[in-house]
């Protein structure tokens, strides 16, 4: 079964400073994996995915991630955050090969965001 | 406005109580997922339908239940509520299998008193 481990429950940052939230996977091969971000009283916004090719994947809002197989990793970053930016942040894992059901993805646990002005 | 649709917004209980959760999926979606929010459990997948079907069962508790409809809109009943239950209820929605990602509906507020 796959699994998310997001370590860092809260962070805080300065505005304008960079931005590295880590995720960590479990996942038998090369798992689907996103990055979702939920303000509050909202539901979860589609920042970025991977699924193959290029490691390196751009998403929304300035917001980037690097696939790292070895280390089993999707950090997401961005080299400048916004005010904005403060939410909370999931990671988030799908498997592959599997079509029209039984492919749900599993979430981390989140990591909130607050930016210091 | 994400495309997916969930009503009511917001809803208050008492306990023992039986509630429904309705969820519109993004046009052309075939898979609805329904999630469990709450601070001690975090994002719990509840279950998925794929085109009227139940696909797969995730933490489900046996006093919920769901279903998809012919037009694709699907509805999580909770019965016998208890305390436990207060949380955000959310629904998703995807073309085919999640792999591809969700699009996420802003959600049902509980709260059982």
């Amino acid at each position: 079964a796959q699994s998310v481990t997001q370590p860092d429950i809260h962070i805080t940052v300065s505005e304008g400073a960079s931005l590295e939230l880590r995720c960590n996977y479990s996942y038998g091969a090369t798992p689907y994996l996103f990055w979702y971000v939920q303000s509050p009283g909202q539901g979860l916004q589609l920042l970025l995915k991977y699924f193959s090719g290029d490691t390196l994947v751009q998403g929304i809002k300035g917001f980037e991630a690097e696939f790292k197989r070895s280390q089993s990793s999707f950090n997401l970053r961005k080299p400048s955050v916004h005010w904005s930016d403060a939410a909370e942040y999931f990671c988030a894992v799908g498997a592959p090969g599997l079509t029209g059901g039984g492919n749900k993805l599993t979430f981390g646990t989140g990591t909130q965001l607050k930016v210091e002005l | 406005d994400s495309g997916v649709t969930q009503t009511p917004k917001h809803l208050i209980t008492a306990t023992g109580q039986r509630v429904t959760l309705r969820c519109s999926p993004r046009s052309g979606d075939l898979s609805v997922y329904w999630y469990q929010q709450s601070l001690d459990q975090g994002l719990q997948f509840l279950i998925q339908y794929y085109n009227g079907e139940e696909r797969a069962k995730g933490n489900i508790l046996e006093r919920f239940s769901a279903q998809q409809f012919p037009d694709l809109h699907s509805e999580l009943n909770l019965s016998s509520l208890e305390l436990g239950d207060s949380a955000l209820y959310f629904c998703a929605s995807s073309v085919t299998g999640g792999a591809s990602g969700y699009t996420f509906g802003s959600g049902t507020r509980l709260t059982v008193v």
